[in-house]
């Protein structure tokens, strides 16, 4: 199975940060990365396909980064509705696995 | 409008037995790939099982092989989930998701919990 591991596991920035979360494929899965957006309580929400195209009506400050093993996602100025949790997730090969998450606070 | 809608969950017995609904509307059920994913409590997402659009192929993780089966009905516009010889370990909520034509999963319900316990 693909191990995808993200980092940082949480931050806490303020409201206007550029926000950078990591993710690293255990082997390389080309472009086939996602993003999704999981806000408390709420069913998660698919931000960004293939690395970097962003899911129509997501905010432009959301962009996607990377190929092969290692991925970026980042929040350009960060907002009060931005707080959530971030998972990527692998579709390059089954089982589909998911990174453990970063949980994104605001100060 | 455009969603999916899981049946209530529930409570279920280790070793039991529990099926899951997810009903379909405002799109073309039969031309897309679609996907139970699960989230124990405090926890991160877990992919289950995929079916492809006619059912004609099937995907599970490892832990569930043999325990779970997914099938669609596309004249009912329904996705199941029926899951046997539960384990504690199984509780969670349980969603059901679209794969778009990227591959990405582009639709999610809003979730059903179910709770393995005696």
């Amino acid at each position: 199975d693909i191990q995808m591991t993200q980092s940082p596991s949480s931050l806490s920035a303020s409201v206007g940060d550029r926000v950078t979360i990591t993710c690293r494929a255990s082997q390389g899965i080309g472009t086939n990365l996602d993003w999704i957006q999981q806000k408390p309580g709420k069913a998660p929400n698919s931000l960004i396909y293939a690395a970097s195209t962003l899911q129509s009506g997501v905010p432009s400050r959301f962009s996607g980064s990377g190929s092969g093993t290692d991925f970026t996602l980042t929040i350009s100025s960060l907002q009060p509705e931005d707080s959530a949790t971030y998972y990527c997730q692998q579709r390059n090969a089954r089982p589909l696995t998911f990174g453990g998450g970063t949980k994104v606070e605001i100060k | 409008e455009v969603e999916l809608v899981e049946s209530a969950g529930g409570l279920a017995q280790p070793g039991g037995s529990l099926r899951l609904s997810c009903a379909v509307s405002g799109f073309s059920f039969s031309s897309f790939w679609m996907t139970w994913v699960r989230q124990a409590p405090g926890k991160g997402l877990e992919w289950v099982a995929e079916i492809k659009h006619d059912g004609s192929e099937k995907y599970y993780v490892d832990s569930v092989k043999g325990r779970f089966t997914i099938s669609r009905d596309n004249a009912e516009n329904s996705l199941d989930l029926q899951m046997s010889s539960l384990r504690a370990e199984d509780t969670a909520v349980y969603y059901c998701a679209r794969r778009s034509h990227n591959w990405s999963f582009d639709l999610w319900g809003r979730g059903t919990l179910v709770t393995v316990s005696s």
